[in-house]
């Protein structure tokens, strides 16, 4: 079966750095998205990997290691309004996204 | 710009009765459409797919179904709602599946 695993909660701290971590197990691969979405809120685009290495968009980066099935988004300098949720999918070979459940993200002051 | 309407927002609907909920794209054509359901804490749960006017794929057999009359509208239904069908209903759309999904704002659904 297909699978994405993902914490389903972690907190931090205003102005640290954060690593949500992504693991998946799909038939094939043909991306890997980050997806952020706030409570109540429709899921909003954050990245997308196809190659292996690291992504950098301002204050969040996302990383893919295909050899690995391992994915993570990398948040810094944390503000209030990150606190989230925060979605991995994968792209299988079908071009079918395949969604995990999910990492709440929770910042205190 | 491409933007993605999808209403209503909050719907409360007692056990048995239909449902229709709309979702439109406007500033793209020929867009692909999706349906999908979000259980409270819960991921995301595809529900229906389109590539065209009148192809509909189906996820996940229940007592939802889908239409897509026009080019870029795409109608979620039910004859009949369960109190099982109560969720967070999300519309979507991409132009191909390596630009990532838009979703629409979501409409909150609960059967009472």
């Amino acid at each position: 079966g297909q699978n994405i695993d993902q914490p389903t909660e972690m907190t931090a701290t205003e102005g640290a750095i954060v690593q949500i971590n992504c693991t998946y197990q799909t038939s094939g691969f043909n991306g890997l998205f980050w997806y952020q979405q706030h409570a109540g809120e429709a899921p909003t685009f954050l990245s997308y990997n196809v190659l292996d290495g690291l992504e950098e968009k301002g204050r969040f980066s996302s990383f893919l290691s295909r050899s690995k099935g391992y994915s993570y988004l990398l948040l810094k300098e944390l503000q209030m309004k990150d606190s989230a949720s925060y979605l991995c999918a994968v792209l299988d070979s079908n071009y079918q996204l395949i969604w995990g459940a999910g990492t709440k993200l929770i910042i205190k002051p | 710009s491409q933007t993605i309407h999808q209403w209503p927002a909050t719907l409360v609907q007692p056990v048995g009765s239909p449902l229709s909920l709309e979702c439109t794209v406007e500033g793209t054509s020929n867009p692909n459409l999706y349906w999908y359901r979000q259980a409270a804490g819960r991921g995301l749960q595809l529900l229906f797919y389109s590539v065209g006017i009148g192809q509909i794929s189906s996820e996940v057999p229940q007592n939802l179904s889908a239409s897509r009359p026009q080019d870029r509208q795409f109608i979620l239904s039910s004859k009949k709602l369960l109190l099982s069908d109560s969720g967070f209903y999300l519309c979507a759309w991409t132009r191909t599946e390596h630009y990532g999904y838009t979703f629409g704002s979501g409409t909150r659904l609960t059967v009472v």
